[in-house]
């Protein structure tokens, strides 16, 4: 079956540092790839997503490269700050009718200014 | 938009009791919602995909009976706890697709019931 495999939590990082969250998957067929973001207290939301093999996600500094050669789709942002801590989850959508969503452990990110 | 509402925010009951959960989809209709279970540090577990109008379908491992699952219309499902046991003490949350947005694939998620069972 599908399945998603993400990088340990929690992650420290200082204010402006680089971020990359790493995640790789295994599906049969064409998924599409997302990242979602939990912030504390609040439901999971869209952070970025990506429909096909070289396509990139981008939203809010965040990005991600859909590399179906690596099976992987890892986070990436520039600059982090404070406000970007929280937990995120690596996830992705079979290409069948049915478009069950299968999520990744989370990470949780903590900045520290 | 695309806000998805789930009431309770968290319950305790006593062992044995039914607990019944609410999402609504509260500017969007949603012909199909989700039910997920996240434990600590995990994943989310989907458990059943709930459609408008027709029965639930369950995730393998998943008790039916258990779990009861009712979608009565395009913005509400509930998700019905019955005989609770501490064991079923969980984060639970719910999804909703956005059933006239050109993308099909996006999930709107609730922020999440937190059930104690003592």
């Amino acid at each position: 079956g599908d399945s998603v495999t993400q990088m340990e939590g929690p992650v420290t990082l200082s204010e402006e540092a680089f971020l990359t969250i790493n995640c790789t998957y295994t599906a049969t067929g064409y998924p599409s790839l997302f990242w979602y973001v939990q912030y504390p207290g609040e439901g999971l939301q869209l952070l970025l997503k990506a429909t096909k093999a070289d396509d990139k996600g981008s939203n809010k500094g965040f990005e991600a490269t859909y590399r179906k050669e690596t099976t992987s789709f890892h986070l990436e942002k520039g600059s982090v700050q404070v406000s970007d801590s929280a937990v995120y989850f690596c996830a992705l959508s079979d290409s069948g009718g049915y478009q069950k969503v299968t999520f990744g452990t989370g990470t949780k990110l903590q900045v520290i200014p | 938009g695309a806000v998805v509402s789930q009431h309770p925010s968290w319950v305790i009951c006593k062992s044995g009791t039914s607990v019944k959960i609410e999402c609504r989809s509260l500017d969007f209709q949603a012909t199909t919602m989700f039910w997920y279970r996240q434990f600590p540090k995990q994943s989310l577990m989907l458990m059943a995909t709930s459609n408008e109008g027709s029965k639930a379908t369950y995730e393998q491992g998943v008790e039916k009976d258990k779990f009861l699952i009712n979608h009565a219309s395009l913005t509400l499902s509930t998700l019905t706890v019955t005989s609770a046991h501490p064991e079923d003490s969980s984060f639970y949350i719910c999804s909703a697709r956005d059933l006239l947005a050109g993308d099909q694939e996006t999930q709107y998620f609730g922020p999440g019931t937190r059930l104690l069972v003592l």
